[in-house]
């Protein structure tokens, strides 16, 4: 059965720092891997998605790079800034079904 | 604007009674999905349809019933047997069979007991 932990689970930096939330996967046989953001008390929003067979996506300052033989996949966040705050989930695809990490909440710092 | 519209944002319910949570989208989606969330933690699959009039179990199905007689609505209803229905439902839909496209999620609703 497939399972996804997300480390760390909690992360807080002062604002303009680079950072990288991971995501680690047992199961390689995935179509895709997805990055949603969560804010307190609202639903996911999707920030990236990367195919099985690519290497990764970019979406502003956010890059999201997936190695499916390790089962890892790192977002990267550049020049954080405060609205940047929220939970980042990920979660993997294996044929319509998404199996979800934990989560990492992030707090960046004015 | 298409979206996935959930209600009602908040819900409470009694002992030995049957709740409804429902999700309605405009987005053409042939594929539903409802999760539950609790606190702190990552979502997990109750039901899901890929197409109208079918529906599977997910991972936590128990407690739970759902029917798809619409394309547009798939409602939820947490019933009884549910034992510790306290947590926050989240409704999604995506297009059947594409491994490109994200599912999209509604702003969930919160249950709890009264």
């Amino acid at each position: 059965k497939q399972e996804v932990t997300q480390i760390p689970a909690a992360l807080s930096v002062p604002e303009g720092e680079n950072l990288v939330l991971n995501c680690s996967f047992t199961d390689s046989a995935i179509y895709n891997l997805q990055w949603f953001r969560q804010d307190p008390g609202k639903g996911l929003t999707s920030l990236l998605l990367i195919q099985s067979s690519q290497r990764e996506q970019t979406s502003g300052r956010l890059n999201a790079s997936l190695d499916k033989s390790s089962g890892r996949s790192t977002l990267y966040i550049a020049a954080s800034q405060p609205g940047d705050s929220a939970t980042y989930l990920c979660a993997v695809d294996a044929g319509n079904m998404l199996t979800f990490g934990g989560g990492t909440r992030l707090m960046v710092k004015p | 604007d298409g979206g996935i519209t959930q209600s009602p944002k908040y819900l409470f319910r009694k002992e030995g009674q049957n709740v409804t949570l429902s999700c309605e989208q405009n987005l053409n989606h042939d594929a539903m999905y409802w999760y539950r969330q609790d606190p702190g933690q990552g979502l997990r699959l109750i039901y899901y349809s890929q197409i109208v009039n079918d529906f599977q179990k997910g991972d936590i199905a128990e407690g739970y019933s759902v029917s798809r007689e619409k394309k547009e609505s798939f409602p939820l209803t947490v019933t009884s047997a549910q034992k510790n229905p306290t947590a926050f439902y989240l409704c999604a839909s995506s297009i059947f069979g594409s491994s490109n496209q994200p599912q999209h999620f509604g702003d969930g609703t919160r249950l709890s007991i009264l």
